[in-house]
């Protein structure tokens, strides 16, 4: 079955603890990203990644970092979370031209 | 710049009613996708229809229909004799080929009460 599968799905953290959320996709997809959903803003773009090794900031990429070893694989790091990062977070692939984004089943992280 | 605007924040219908979703859009490119897609409330994204720019031929899934119109920037979704299991937020979303990311719109809450 294809599918885009985060880990993990809920997570309440503490402030500066350093976290990672998975990302993992079976299609062969080049193109992942990152989005994160806050109430009213809709979804915004973190990262990005169109191959193996070549990442991008999308509009809201403080606080983050991702990397791309494996054309499946597209982990998000949070290296000192903070308050305004609680949020919902989803990680999408999609193959290159398609313009469909396959969405995980989003990551709830809760930092105090 | 590309924009994605869901005027309606909150709709709430009895069932059975029909209802529309209203999405505009703004983008300089000849040529782009249009998406729309359902979050309920368990909270995944599920996909609903891809329209590209090129294909202005209103679309019907069962109860759900689209219109594309591409003079007015606009991809209205319809949903016809509404179901509680219809109550959801329903986000439109805008790309060209090839971009760096999807751009969504805010989202409507949909509540279809019994």
């Amino acid at each position: 079955e294809a599918q885009v599968t985060q880990n993990p799905r809920y997570l309440i953290t503490v402030t500066g603890k350093k976290l990672t959320v998975t990302c993992s996709q079976n299609m062969n997809h080049e193109y992942m990203s990152w989005y994160r959903q806050d109430p009213g803003l809709g979804l915004r773009q973190i990262y990005y990644s169109m191959n193996v090794e070549v990442t991008d900031k999308g509009d809201v990429p403080e606080g983050y970092k991702v990397s791309r070893k494996e054309k499946r694989n597209f982990p998000l790091i949070l290296e000192s979370p903070s308050p305004n990062q609680t949020s919902l977070y989803f990680c999408a692939s999609r193959a290159s031209g398609t313009g469909e984004l396959f969405f995980g089943e989003g990551s709830r992280l809760t930092v105090l | 710049a590309q924009k994605v605007t869901q005027a309606q924040t909150e709709i709430s219908v009895v069932e059975k009613e029909d209802v529309t979703l209203d999405c505009v859009y703004e983008t300089r490119d000849t040529t782009y996708y249009l998406f729309w897609y359902k979050q309920p409330p368990s909270g995944e994204l599920v996909f609903l229809i891809r329209r590209n720019s090129f294909d202005e031929q209103n679309e019907i899934s069962g109860r759900y229909s689209w219109n594309f119109q591409k003079s007015t920037s606009s991809f209205n979704f319809t949903i016809t004799a509404s179901q509680v299991v219809d109550s959801a937020v329903y986000f439109c979303a805008l790309t060209p080929p090839l971009a760096r990311q999807l751009t969504f719109g805010s989202g409507t809450q949909l509540t279809v009460l019994p």
